[in-house]
């Protein structure tokens, strides 16, 4: 089974839709993040979560909120889909040793695409 | 800020072409650097990866030196083949926060023709 699990895997949708893009996770890592990616653009850290009660925002993250419901789990939500958030997005998660002794290599999930109308 | 440069895409080989991948940084202190794959329909992978000056990354035939003197990390393969069709991404650690987050660079889609 894969570690990092993405649901739903396409997803298309209306302007104006709630949607919620689901991550899991079986890696045992306390950090937890959602990219978009856009061609030529690479990827854009939108959230980013260090622990359950650990919630930081990214570079881009108007129109976007989230959730930390476990460790294991980090929910994207879009409040009011909009077409120009139609994009590939991915939650990864990485591990911490301690401070100063940061492991910045990330596992990345499959990616929902998402179409907004 | 913080920043990773990637040649412009997309790159067209013959297959058992020599590889070449520009990427250059911007970072405060002393940054970890990655070389990331993304093959058709999937996530990102590591592919390798340097932690300090000199140091030099391998996997799969590939190769990339951490050039401090250029803030540079060139991603390398001396023979391609069909299956390197892919997008590859360079990142850096964020070196001056600390924080685990991972800047990338756009991206560069390789096609490797038989």
């Amino acid at each position: 089974d894969a570690d990092v699990t993405q649901t739903p895997r396409n997803r298309i949708t209306k302007t104006g839709k709630r949607i919620m893009l689901e991550c899991s996770q079986t890696k045992g890592h306390d950090r937890m993040y959602w990219y978009r990616q856009d061609p030529g653009l690479g990827l854009r850290l939108i959230y980013y979560s260090f622990d359950v009660k650990d919630i930081n925002k990214g570079e881009i993250s108007d129109g976007y909120s989230v959730s930390r419901q476990a460790q294991a789990k980090f929910s994207l939500s879009l409040e009011s889909a909009i077409p120009n958030q139609t994009a590939l997005y991915f939650c990864a998660t990485s591990d911490f040793e301690g401070p100063g002794r940061e492991r910045y290599e990330q596992f990345f999930g499959p990616g929902t695409r998402l179409t907004v109308l | 800020g913080d920043s990773v440069t990637q040649m412009e895409g997309p790159v067209t080989l013959s297959e058992e072409a020599f590889l070449t991948i520009n990427c250059t940084y911007t970072a405060t202190g002393y940054p970890s650097l990655f070389w990331y794959v993304q093959y058709p329909g999937e996530g990102l992978q590591l592919l390798l990866k340097a932690t300090k000056a000199d140091d030099k990354g391998s996997n799969k035939g590939f190769e990339a030196t951490y050039r401090k003197e250029t803030t540079s990390f060139h991603l390398e393969k001396g023979s391609v083949q069909v299956s390197d069709s892919a997008v590859y991404f360079c990142a850096l650690g964020a070196g001056s926060s600390n924080t685990g987050k991972l800047i990338f660079g756009q991206g560069t889609t390789l096609q490797v023709k038989p």
